[in-house]
């Protein structure tokens, strides 16, 4: 089955620095790939939708100048949170391909 | 304007068959109803999925109401493992459709 890799589990940074998160479809290119957050004992919430080649598309309260989305290749899309804060610490999941394959996540802690 | 209703959490003894229930009162015609579970500290794994027929697969099956406005997911034989919290979606066939998770329902198996 599809395999979606999250890089890196997690990662604890100093506020005020900036911090990037990798997704890669391992076995199957993905023109389209989500990005979720999700604070302790809460649901998913998307944050954007990233596109091949194109500007990724965000979600009503999320920031985009803070929530970089690069997707360049069909097989790697990165979020990269910028200037992060504590109320940024959570714990982040991408997901891609036609059946909606999830990776492990990513639990950013900011200190 | 939620889409489904579930039960915030439930027990179950392991061995025993869990039945996890989902309101979808507004689904409309086209829409499918999707199952995924979320274990402690990963990302979403899908379970199952059906538009009006039962479905059984090797994880769980899925029993749909003829009106198709409630359902329910059965694990045959839970085990501890199966503990974690269980997300009822409607939508439309997978495709680039944003995937939206509500509160779910937190299934916790007793041993």
């Amino acid at each position: 089955g599809a395999v979606v890799s999250q890089h890196p589990s997690w990662v604890i940074c100093k506020s005020g620095t900036s911090v990037k998160i990798e997704c890669r479809s391992l076995d199957f290119q993905a023109t389209t790939m989500f990005w979720y957050r999700q604070f302790p004992k809460q649901s998913l919430m998307l944050m954007a939708t990233s596109n091949e080649g194109s500007k990724a598309t965000y979600e009503q309260g999320v920031e985009k100048d803070k929530f970089l989305i690069n997707h360049a290749s069909l097989t790697l899309s990165t979020l990269t949170v910028t200037s992060a804060h504590p109320e940024d610490s959570s714990f982040y999941i991408c997901s891609a391909g036609y059946d909606y394959t999830f990776g492990s996540g990513t639990r950013l802690t900011v200190v | 304007d939620a889409k489904t209703t579930q039960p915030p959490s439930m027990d179950c003894a392991e061995g025993r068959a869990a039945n996890l229930p989902c309101n979808h009162s507004t689904i409309s015609g086209n829409e499918y109803v999707y199952w995924y579970r979320q274990i402690h500290s990963q990302g979403p794994q899908y379970i199952i999925h059906g538009l009006k027929n039962n479905e059984t697969n090797e994880m769980a099956s899925l029993i749909i109401t003829e009106d198709r406005k409630s359902s329910t997911l059965i694990l045959p034989h839970a085990t501890l493992r199966d503990t974690a919290v269980y997300y009822c979606i409607v939508m439309f066939n997978f495709g680039n459709e944003k995937l939206t998770f509500g509160t779910g329902t937190r299934l916790t198996i007793i041993p």
